[in-house]
């Protein structure tokens, strides 16, 4: 079954930091760009960042970039973002999903919420 | 960016009847559009790509169509299962932008 699966979500006060990982199975990970996408509470999609499947290339959103490192880690099926700085508006569910274009499969989602 | 507009925000069906949701981009984006299901506590479902291409395991009721900048998800004849939010999201330009959704509910 090819599946993705999110960790690493937490509550975090402003201006703190916290790492997102997700650990792909049933495909070669390393073939396919990898997507995070956020969802704050009772808002709809928004796409956050992208990685090339080598990881020489990486697309951020405007919001995040400065403050967000995506990464990954091919011999662990891995892929990763790094958030600092992190702000009220941050809050929200944090999915991993396989692609670049159309994103399938998408993780069950990690919750991040950023509040003092 | 492309700013990707879903009308209506809600559409009331019965079971059995036939849905059409609307996506419009701000500018064309080649077709290089997608659809996705998302029910209450769960992740988004790839329904359709590259406009009209169903995805893997997704039945024949769904349907996508158009190209430019205006596209349409139908669902021929709606089960309970259908009921949802639906977002459309484009994915021809930087950043990857959705569409607000559509959210099917029980007439």
């Amino acid at each position: 079954e090819v599946q993705v699966v999110e960790s690493g979500g937490g509550l975090v006060q402003p201006g703190g930091s916290l790492r997102l990982s997700c650990v792909g199975s049933g495909f070669t990970f390393s073939g396919y760009w990898m997507s995070w996408v956020r969802q704050a509470p009772g808002k709809g999609l928004e796409w956050v960042a992208n990685i090339k499947e080598d990881g020489s290339e990486k697309n951020y959103l405007d919001s995040v970039r400065g403050r967000f490192i995506i990464s990954r880690d091919n011999g662990k099926d891995s892929l990763y973002v790094e958030m600092s700085s992190l702000r009220v508006e941050d809050t929200a569910v944090y999915y991993c999903a396989r692609g670049t274009g159309w994103l399938d499969p998408w993780g069950q989602g990690t919750l991040v919420t950023v509040s003092s | 960016e492309i700013v990707m507009t879903q009308s209506p925000a809600i559409l009331s069906v019965s079971p059995g009847e036939r849905a059409s949701l609307s996506c419009r981009a701000s500018q064309t984006v080649n077709n290089k559009l997608a659809w996705y299901q998302q029910k209450p506590g769960q992740a988004p479902r790839l329904l359709i790509y590259g406009a009209s291409n169903r995805a893997t395991g997704i039945p024949a009721r769904f349907s996508g169509s158009g190209s430019g900048p205006e596209f349409t998800l139908t669902i021929s004849s709606l089960q309970s299962e259908d009921f949802a939010v639906y977002y459309c999201q484009q994915y021809n330009n930087w950043p990857r932008t959705f569409g607000q959704g559509t959210k099917v509910e029980i007439k």
